[in-house]
C-alpha cells in the first residue's frame, strides 16, 4: 500500500507569503493529523482529524493556520502570512481508529521563512 | 512545560554492544508509550510501543522498559548495528486520546 505522502518537500517564502501544504494520508484511515518539529526540538501535535471532521486542533499555534479536509480524504495546512518561527518540518499522519502501532508519518514538508 | 524528556542529545555505541535510550515523563494521565526512530529526511517509523499495564515488551533487538512508579522507560538494543544510527523519538498518550506528546529525541551512532 501506498504510505502518507506529503507535498511539497520542501519550501522557502518570504516572510508575509501564503503557502499550502498537503497531505495524502494511507488510503482507508479515518485519522490523520499534523505535526511539527521546529529547530530540532520536539515533535509537536498541531490537529488531529476523523474523517472530515477536526477532532482536536488545540496545538495550532494560532490563527494564521488554517487546517482544512474536505471530503475526509487528503488534508491541506495554510499559513498565511508566514513568520519566520513557523520554520520548521512539518509531518503528517495517518492511522486506522484503535491502532497499537501508532501512525504512519509522511515524510514531512520542510518550509522555511525567510 | 515538557511533558516528555529525552535528556540525552546523543548517545554513540559500539557495533555489537547494547544501546539503552532513556525517557522521561511528568504526566500520570500517559498510559501508552511509543519509540519512533528518524532517518534523516524522512519521518519518524513506530518501532515499539507499550501499554502502562505491562512492564517489558519485547520485539526481536528491541526491548521497552516501563517504571510507572518512576516514570521512566528506557528502550534497549541488543545487539547494535550500524544500520540503527538514527533519531529516536519517545512519544505517550493518555487514554482515550489519539494525540502523541513527543520527547526531543536522541541521536544514535552505532559505530562499526
Amino acid at each position: 500500500e501506498a504510505g502518507v505522502t506529503q507535498f511539497p518537500s520542501h519550501s522557502v517564502i518570504e516572510k508575509g507569503q501564503t503557502v499550502t501544504l498537503r497531505c495524502d494520508p494511507i488510503s482507508g484511515h479515518d485519522n490523520l493529523y499534523w505535526y511539527r518539529r521546529v529547530m530540532g526540538k520536539e515533535i509537536k501535535f498541531l490537529l488531529h482529524f476523523v474523517k472530515e471532521s477536526k477532532q482536536d486542533e488545540s496545538g495550532m499555534p494560532n490563527n494564521r493556520f488554517l487546517a482544512e479536509r474536505t471530503g475526509g480524504t487528503y488534508s491541506t495546512l495554510k499559513v498565511q502570512p508566514a513568520e519566520l518561527e513557523d520554520s520548521g518540518v512539518y509531518f503528517c499522519a495517518s492511522s486506522l481508529q484503535g491502532t497499537a502501532k501508532g501512525y504512519t508519518f509522511g515524510s514531512g514538508t520542510r518550509l522555511t521563512v525567510v | 512545560d515538557q511533558q516528555v524528556k529525552q535528556n540525552s542529545p546523543s548517545l554513540s555505541v559500539q557495533e555489537g554492544r547494547i544501546s539503552i535510550l532513556n525517557c522521561d515523563y511528568t504526566n500520570s494521565m500517559f498510559d501508552y508509550f511509543l519509540w519512533y526512530k528518524k532517518y534523516p529526511a524522512e519521518g519518524p517509523t513506530f518501532l515499539i510501543s507499550i501499554s502502562s499495564i505491562k512492564d517489558k515488551n519485547e520485539d526481536g533487538r528491541f526491548t521497552v522498559f516501563l517504571n510507572k512508579s518512576a516514570k521512566h522507560l528506557s528502550l534497549h538494543i541488543v545487539p547494535s548495528q550500524p544500520g540503527d544510527s538514527a533519531v529516536y523519538f519517545c512519544a505517550a498518550s493518555a487514554l482515550g486520546t489519539y494525540k502523541y506528546i513527543f520527547g526531543t529525541g536522541t541521536r544514535l551512532k552505532v559505530l562499526a
